[in-house]
């Protein structure tokens, strides 16, 4: 089946450290890749996906995640994180061959100290 | 285009009590997600629709829980009767066939 692995739980960061979360995923066929971004008390938004072509991927507020498909991972980074990224992070994927259904991680919850 | 919406956005109900929720997905999205998202479990996934069909109800714990999509703009997630164990944030979310999900603001659901 597959399966999403957010390697951390919990990051702390002092403001204008760099970031990088990591994300692998079990299935070894065409897939879509996602981060969401959840701020605390809201609603799970897009921060950026992968669907084909250029395997870095720019997203919203200065973040960015590479696809290596040999190492099947989509780790998020962000060279320099603001007290405002604090919130949880989600990666998913989905399985284009298959169905709508998108399959996400435990999530990883990142506090940035001011 | 106004997102997903969901109603209530609160609801305390007394154990044993029915209770519905609903979601208007985006027009034009046919896919319709249901998630139940706790600290303990996180982000559960408890079914979802497509053209309106349900295509996979296998995250619903249990008989109590039930859901419905009369149509393409509708849909409801029922629990009967509730339990203290169903407080939970509850999202729908849609998409289209790019699978990109939208998410609502969510359902606070506290049973007491």
């Amino acid at each position: 089946a597959q399966s999403v692995s957010q390697h951390n739980h919990h990051v702390i960061l002092s403001e204008a450290a760099s970031l990088e979360l990591g994300c692998n995923y079990s299935y070894g066929g065409t897939v879509n890749l996602f981060w969401y971004v959840q701020y605390p008390g809201q609603h799970l938004q897009l921060l950026l996906k992968y669907f084909s072509g250029d395997p870095l991927v720019k997203g919203i507020k200065g973040f960015e995640a590479e696809f290596i498909k040999s190492k099947f991972s989509f780790n998020l980074r962000k060279p320099s994180v603001q007290w405002s990224d604090t919130a949880e992070y989600f990666c998913a994927v989905n399985d284009m061959n298959r169905d709508d259904k998108i399959i996400f991680g435990k999530g990883t919850r990142l506090h940035i100290l001011p | 285009d106004a997102g997903v919406i969901q109603s209530p956005r609160h609801e305390v109900t007394e154990m044993g009590q029915e209770v519905t929720l609903r979601c208007k997905p985006i027009s034009g999205h046919n896919s319709l997600f249901w998630y139940r998202q706790t600290m303990m479990r996180g982000l559960e996934l408890l079914i979802y629709f497509n053209n309106n069909v349900p295509i996979d109800d296998s995250g619903m714990p249990e008989d109590r829980f039930s859901a419905k999509m009369p149509n393409a703009s509708f849909s409801t997630l029922k629990i009967q009767p509730s339990e203290p164990r169903d407080s939970a944030v509850y999202f729908c979310a849609s998409s289209t066939e790019y699978y990109e999900q939208y998410f609502g603001p969510g359902t606070r659901l506290t049973v007491t």
